[in-house]
């Protein structure tokens, strides 16, 4: 069964920091890979997305991702973040082929502190 | 706006109420997806469809939830003898239905049950 891991429960960073989260999922094929994020009181939004092609994607607001297959891993990166980048994120995992149900990991609850 | 739309945005009920809510997906979007979310946690996969066609339903779903989207258009979701269990965020997402596409999520109803 396709599941997804995100290791860090919250993470707290200063403004101008750089910004990893961690994302491994578990399936056997080939996927597609997402990012979501939830802004305090909004819906979910599509940050990016990995379907093929260039293992390195960018995303909105100055996010990228790297899919690293061997690993099964689909970290997300922001060089600089800023208080506005506050939010939970959510890493997600759909079948290549069936494109059936998206899974979700827990996700991770980002604060800024100005 | 993200396009998905659901109703009510709030709902609070009594314990062994029935409650329904709908969701209006994006024009076109032939497939549709509910998920659950609960404080503190990544959205739980419900159940989905492909136009009017239930494909699959999770084993999280007991007999007291039932989906319809009857004309392959908008969607219910039925609670039957509501228990505090069943407090969450309820959230619809909808996509094309092909391959490499993203879901579009809807605000969410919010479920209190007491």
């Amino acid at each position: 069964a396709q599941s997804v891991s995100q290791h860090n429960h919250h993470v707290i960073l200063s403004e101008a920091a750089s910004l990893e989260l961690g994302c491994n999922y578990s399936y056997g094929g080939t996927v597609n890979l997402f990012w979501y994020v939830q802004y305090p009181g909004q819906h979910l939004q599509l940050l990016l997305k990995y379907f093929s092609g260039d293992p390195l994607v960018k995303g909105i607001k100055g996010f990228e991702a790297e899919f690293i297959k061997s690993k099964f891993s689909f970290n997300l990166r922001k060089p600089s973040v800023q208080w506005s980048d506050t939010a939970e994120y959510f890493c997600a995992v759909t079948s290549y082929s069936s494109a059936s149900k998206i899974i979700f990991g827990s996700g991770t609850r980002l604060s800024i502190r100005p | 706006d993200t396009g998905v739309s659901q109703d009510p945005r709030h709902k609070i009920t009594k314990r062994g109420q029935n409650v329904t809510f709908r969701c209006d997906p994006i024009s076109e979007h032939n497939r549709l997806y509910w998920y659950r979310q609960t404080l503190g946690q990544g959205p739980e996969f419900l159940t989905y469809f492909q136009n009017e066609a239930q494909l699959e339903k999770s084993r999280l779903l007991s007999d007291r939830f039932s989906a319809e989207r009857p004309k392959g258009s908008f969607s219910t979701l039925e609670i039957q003898r509501t228990e505090q269990g069943d407090s969450a965020m309820y959230l619809c997402a909808s996509s094309p239905g092909r391959e490499n596409t993203e879901a579009f999520f809807g605000q969410g109803t919010r479920l209190t049950v007491v």
